[in-house]
């Protein structure tokens, strides 16, 4: 299986802010990279596809990057509502792998 | 607009069978292929497994001898059948489409239902 393994696990940030999150892929991927964000008591929501898409309804605020292995998504100018989880998710090879996710916290 | 609708049992036993359902809207089934992925409390998310228009499947080998994804074309709607479960089996259980953008594109979950929790106590 493909191991994703997301850092950091948790973060603190404020209103405005920048922040990344890091996604590594225990093989080559290429771009078969999603990113989800999740609140509580909600069902994920697809931000991000083929590492670097936005998906359509989602603030340009939010972008992903990178490829094979280590993969980034960016949120820039934090908002109130981006307060949540995030996953990673690997479409290579079944089967189908998430990361362990990473909560952003209001600071 | 796509959207999809779990519905199941809520409690069940040790070593019962679960059914659920998954009923979709705004697509035809035949357009995509339908995929359950579920997430235990307080933890993250686990592919279970999926069906293509075809009817033939795709399933977590770490589920596989206890699992059954079917199609149910004539009321547009999937199903998840899970055997001899045990507590480990707890979980919020989620129906999503797979898509991809184009007939070459890498795959994703767009769509996704509400969520069912389904708990597995005597």
């Amino acid at each position: 299986d493909i191991q994703m393994t997301q850092s950091p696990s948790s973060l603190s940030a404020s209103v405005g802010d920048r922040v990344t999150i890091s996604c590594r892929a225990s093989q080559s991927i290429a771009n078969n990279l999603n990113w989800y964000q999740q609140k509580p008591l909600h069902a994920p929501r697809l931000l991000i596809y083929t590492a670097s898409t936005l998906q359509t309804g989602v603030p340009s605020r939010f972008s992903g990057s990178g490829s094979e292995t280590n993969f980034t998504l960016a949120i820039t100018s934090l908002q109130p509502e981006d307060f949540a989880t995030y996953y990673c998710q690997q479409s290579y090879i079944t089967p189908i792998t998430f990361g362990q996710g990473t909560r952003l916290d209001i600071k | 607009q796509v959207q999809l609708q779990e519905s199941g049992p809520g409690p069940v036993k040790p070593s019962e069978t679960l059914s659920l359902t998954c009923i979709v809207s705004g697509d035809s089934l035949s357009t995509s292929s339908w995929s359950w992925i579920r997430q235990s409390p307080g933890k993250g998310l686990e592919w279970i497994g999926y069906i293509y228009s075809s009817g033939n499947t795709r399933y977590n080998p770490s589920l596989n001898n206890r699992l059954t994804i079917a199609l149910d074309t004539s009321r547009n709607q999937f199903s998840l059948t899970l055997r001899s479960l045990t507590a480990a089996d707890t979980a919020v259980y989620y129906c999503a489409r797979r898509h991809r953008r184009d007939k070459s594109g890498p795959y994703f979950f767009d769509s996704w239902g509400q969520g069912t929790l389904v708990t597995v106590s005597s």
